[in-house]
């Protein structure tokens, strides 16, 4: 079956624009997350979802980042403001469960390449 | 808060030679360990969990919860094991997922 989709795949924009990531998670997946991988480094946890509610949004840097999951499965991070050093690939992952073994495997998305110029 | 250290950014080694990722954990409470790796252009994708103990494409790692630490193995690396390698810790009853910072492996022919 289909993996997770995440679109755009690459995004240019200049700062101060708005941006908005879609992904689209594995079918029947209730747990999906978003991360943050800056050049170098590995990925860093943004927000999770269980279902439509944001169940942690810890890792959200400030309040310029929000995410949304209104029907409890595609979910948009959205960006305001854009700065230089959001300049990011922001990887998108689910899981069938958010915890119990083996049901909490997160697969991800090929991530979307954010470009603030 | 929990953090997880690669000390290597890159491993070089020739095919055949055996290959070793170090991966330490800071975490007070008891973790459950995976690696993740990213071959080149593809997405990242699990490798192996501690709580499964099995060995896949050739890899082990063994959770040592007294040195805090669990290595990735492989006693004779193929070409084909060339990617980024990244460990990963979920907290107990947790979700998401603390990563390392990464080790690339080139295996020269």
């Amino acid at each position: 079956g289909a993996g997770v989709s995440q679109t755009p795949s690459n995004k240019v924009t200049e700062k101060g624009k708005y941006v908005e990531l879609r992904c689209d998670p594995i079918s029947g997946h209730t747990a999906l997350y978003w991360y943050r991988q800056s050049l170098g480094q590995g990925p860093e946890f943004l927000i999770y979802f269980q279902g439509t509610g944001a169940a942690d949004d810890s890792g959200l840097p400030n309040d310029r980042f929000f995410a949304v999951r209104p029907e409890g499965s595609v979910s948009t991070l959205k960006i305001q403001r854009t700065e230089r050093g959001d300049s990011a690939v922001y990887l998108c992952a689910s899981s069938l469960r958010a915890s119990g073994r083996y049901l909490n495997e997160q697969f991800f998305g090929p991530g979307t390449r954010l470009t603030v110029l | 808060a929990q953090r997880v250290t690669q000390p290597e950014k890159l491993l070089s080694v020739f095919k055949g030679a055996p290959v070793e990722l170090k991966c330490n954990y800071s975490y007070s409470g008891s973790p459950e360990l995976f690696w993740y790796v990213q071959y080149s252009r593809q997405r990242l994708q699990l490798l192996l969990r501690h709580i499964s103990r099995e060995s896949i494409k050739g890899f082990t790692a063994d959770l040592n919860k007294g040195e805090t630490s669990f290595h990735l193995k492989k006693p004779f690396a193929q070409e084909e094991d060339s990617a980024m390698y990244y460990c990963a810790l979920l907290k107990a009853a947790g979700n998401k997922l603390t990563f390392g910072g990464g080790t690339r492996v080139l295996v020269k022919p």
